[in-house]
């Protein structure tokens, strides 16, 4: 079974400049979220899907950060425009059904430097 | 808000020491408790679980019980290997059933030493 596809793996940006980061789930799951992780931190929610929907945004700062899932499977999540604080690693992950305490299965993540 | 509490790394140990890393949550009523783990270069992915007060998870040797009583879900291992350097995450899933996504602490460091 093919895991989290995540591209680019890095991404060097100037600030003020944009990124678009690309996830494919794994095939069947219901549930996409995609967290930020800075170094030395454990990785924070930004926003859950459940199939096109958002179930939560609440910690996506919406005046740079958007993403979309828009026929439910894949997922892009886009920085307009890049702060130095947004050095990152952006992680996302999938899971069967956002309403169960199943797994989440986590891609391998884009490493975002933002000079 | 929930959150999760880990000890700080980096955590250096010789093959075959007992592990111990804590772990204390905060969040409201009976949430799910998760260890997840990152070797080098890898992404993330699930150790063990416990989904109610009482239960133990285990895999790989390493086993966390769930006290409600003292909000703690500690990870331990009775004899390291190097294979297990890695960084070690404890996370929560909160009751609201339509969220189930994962509150992370901020991670701890394990190198196992020869």
């Amino acid at each position: 079974e093919a895991g989290v596809a995540q591209s680019p793996r890095y991404k060097i940006i100037e600030k003020r400049q944009s990124v678009a980061f690309w996830c494919n789930p794994i095939s069947g799951h219901a549930t996409l979220y995609w967290y930020q992780q800075i170094l030395g931190q454990g990785p924070k929610l930004l926003i859950q899907f459940q199939n096109n929907g958002v179930v939560d945004d609440s910690q996506l700062p919406k005046d740079r950060f958007s993403a979309e899932r828009l026929k439910g499977v894949d997922s892009t999540l886009k920085i307009q425009p890049a702060k130095l604080e947004d050095s990152a690693v952006y992680l996302c992950a999938s899971s069967l059904s956002g309403r169960s305490t199943g797994e989440l299965f986590f891609g391998e993540g884009s490493r975002l430097t933002v000079l | 808000g929930d959150s999760v509490t880990q000890m700080e790394g980096p955590v250096t140990l010789s093959e075959e020491a007992f592990l111990t890393i804590n772990c204390t949550y905060t969040a409201t009523g009976y949430p799910s408790l998760f260890w997840y783990v990152q070797y080098p270069g890898e992404g993330l992915q699930l150790l063990l679980k416990a989904t109610k007060a009482d239960d133990k998870g285990s895999n790989k040797g390493f086993e966390a019980t769930y006290r409600k009583e003292t909000t703690s879900f500690h990870l331990e291992k009775g004899s390291v290997q190097v294979s297990d350097s890695a960084v070690y995450f404890c996370a929560l899933s909160g009751m609201d059933t339509g969220r189930r996504a994962l509150t992370f602490g901020s991670g701890t460091r394990l190198q196992v030493q020869p």
